[in-house]
């Protein structure tokens, strides 16, 4: 079975830009959940969704949004790029709510 | 509101040696609480995980975990360290909620070094 895919793996944007990062997870797979992960930070909630609906929120501002897909892949959108923005965003699926975690290799955006 | 706090940001031993990465966690709910390892430029790979039932918790690679409600502790040990082990250790707590379930509340981390 494929594991969780994030697309692209790298990624060089500059101040202003927006971007989106795409997770497929893996198949039969409902939640989607995406962290961010940075040295100063460490490892951060972003949202959680569920059959399309956002299901958790963490404590980011509103220039970071998501959505899901009938077929569960989802994308999350960050606007207006800050220098902080850089870091690692990590995807994780999961059937449904009480089952493990499976995390994608992440995507690594610089903002420059 | 959940907390994880993993004392020592990073831990050296020797190859064969006993290792110790602690975590104390603080949750309003039940807890669900995890270790989760990162190798270098990858993703996080699940330890363990415990959820209910038996407070010690076997996972993969010869690593377990004690969960001990009074000392709000999960510390992960394995017995004999191999140098495939260096790597980040991240503990993690969660609600027992299906809507927080999927919400985990990461510590800093533990670098863990392994000495030939």
């Amino acid at each position: 079975k494929a594991g969780v895919t994030q697309t692209p793996r790298y990624l060089i944007k500059t101040r202003g830009q927006q971007v989106t990062l795409s997770c497929s997870p893996i198949s039969g797979h409902r939640s989607v959940s995406w962290y961010q992960q940075t040295p100063g930070q460490g490892l951060q909630f972003l949202f959680e969704y569920f059959s399309e609906t956002q299901r958790n929120k963490g404590n980011f501002p509103g220039r970071f949004s998501g959505r899901q897909f009938s077929n569960s892949r989802s994308e999350m959108n960050v606007s207006t790029l800050e220098l902080g923005d850089s870091a690692l965003y990590l995807c994780a699926s999961s059937f449904s709510g009480y089952n493990e975690q499976f995390f994608g290799p992440g995507t690594r955006l610089t903002v420059l | 509101a959940q907390s994880v706090t993993q004392l020592g940001s990073h831990v050296s031993v020797s190859e064969g040696a006993l290792v110790l990465l602690r975590c104390n966690y603080s949750s309003s709910v039940p807890p669900y609480l995890f270790w989760y390892v990162q190798y270098p430029n990858q993703g996080l790979q699940l330890l363990l995980k415990y959820t209910t039932g038996a407070t010690l918790v076997k996972g993969i690679n010869g690593f377990e975990a004690e969960f001990k409600k009074s000392e709000t502790s999960f510390h992960l040990t394995k017995p004999s360290a191999h140098m495939s082990d260096a790597a980040e250790y991240f503990c993690a707590v969660s609600a027992s909620n299906p809507g927080g379930y999927n919400k985990l509340i990461f510590g800093a981390g533990t670098r863990l070094a392994v000495h030939p």
